[in-house]
């Protein structure tokens, strides 16, 4: 079965500075990889996806996350963090054998600074 | 054109009580779910459908029942009510696997 692990469950940045949360997963072939945002009162947006190629995917908003099989990681970056990316995001895999259920992380918690 | 819909957004309820809430989507999709999302924000996948049938079904009791009248339609029905039911609830359609789109969610506060 596959998991998810964000070890952060709050990041605090100044505007302005670079950003980024941490994401390690579990599963024993190739996994399909999400990044979702939650904006307070919503629900959750997909910031950008893996499933195969280029490891390091663009998404939307500026972020960009990179997948390291040797690392089992998929960590979201942001080189400059505006106050309006405060914010939950979590991480998820599914699993690339068929099922259509992912698995999500806790979340990490944005908190930006002015 | 909102993708990905639920009501109400807001229930205030009674223990004890049955509610239900609605959720449609017009992406076209074949897959659709409900997610209990706790007060750790955790989110938790209670079912899931696919053509209007149920594939998944996570230990979730049997007060809950979900209904899909049609693959655009799953709507979550709550018998008897409880504190611990408390929580905010998507739904949520897919194309493919993994891939999510959420409705706005339904925040449910049980007294």
């Amino acid at each position: 079965a596959q998991s998810v692990t964000q070890p952060d469950i709050h990041i605090t940045v100044s505007e302005g500075a670079s950003l980024e949360l941490r994401c390690n997963y579990s599963y024993g072939a190739t996994p399909y990889l999400f990044w979702y945002v939650q904006s307070p009162g919503q629900g959750l947006q997909l910031l950008l996806k893996y499933f195969s190629g280029d490891t390091l995917v663009q998404g939307i908003k500026g972020f960009e996350a990179e997948f390291k099989r040797s690392q089992s990681s998929f960590n979201l970056r942001k080189p400059s963090v505006h106050w309006s990316d405060a914010a939950e995001y979590f991480c998820a895999v599914g699993a690339s054998g068929g099922s259509y259920i992912p698995t999500f992380g806790r979340g990490t918690s944005l908190i930006v600074h002015p | 054109d909102t993708a990905v819909s639920q009501t109400p957004k807001y229930l205030v309820t009674q223990m004890g009580n049955d509610k239900s809430i609605k959720c449609e989507q017009n992406l076209g999709h074949d897959t659709m779910y409900w997610y209990k999302q706790d007060s750790k924000k955790f989110l938790k996948i209670m079912f899931s459908y696919n053509n209007k049938e149920l594939i998944i079904n996570e230990t979730v009791p049997n007060r809950f029942s979900p209904k899909s009248p049609d693959k655009a339609h799953l709507n979550l029905h709550i018998n008897s009510l409880e504190l611990g039911d408390s929580a905010v609830y998507f739904c949520a359609s897919s194309p493919s696997v993994g891939l999510q789109f959420f409705g706005p969610g339904t925040r449910l506060t049980v007294l």
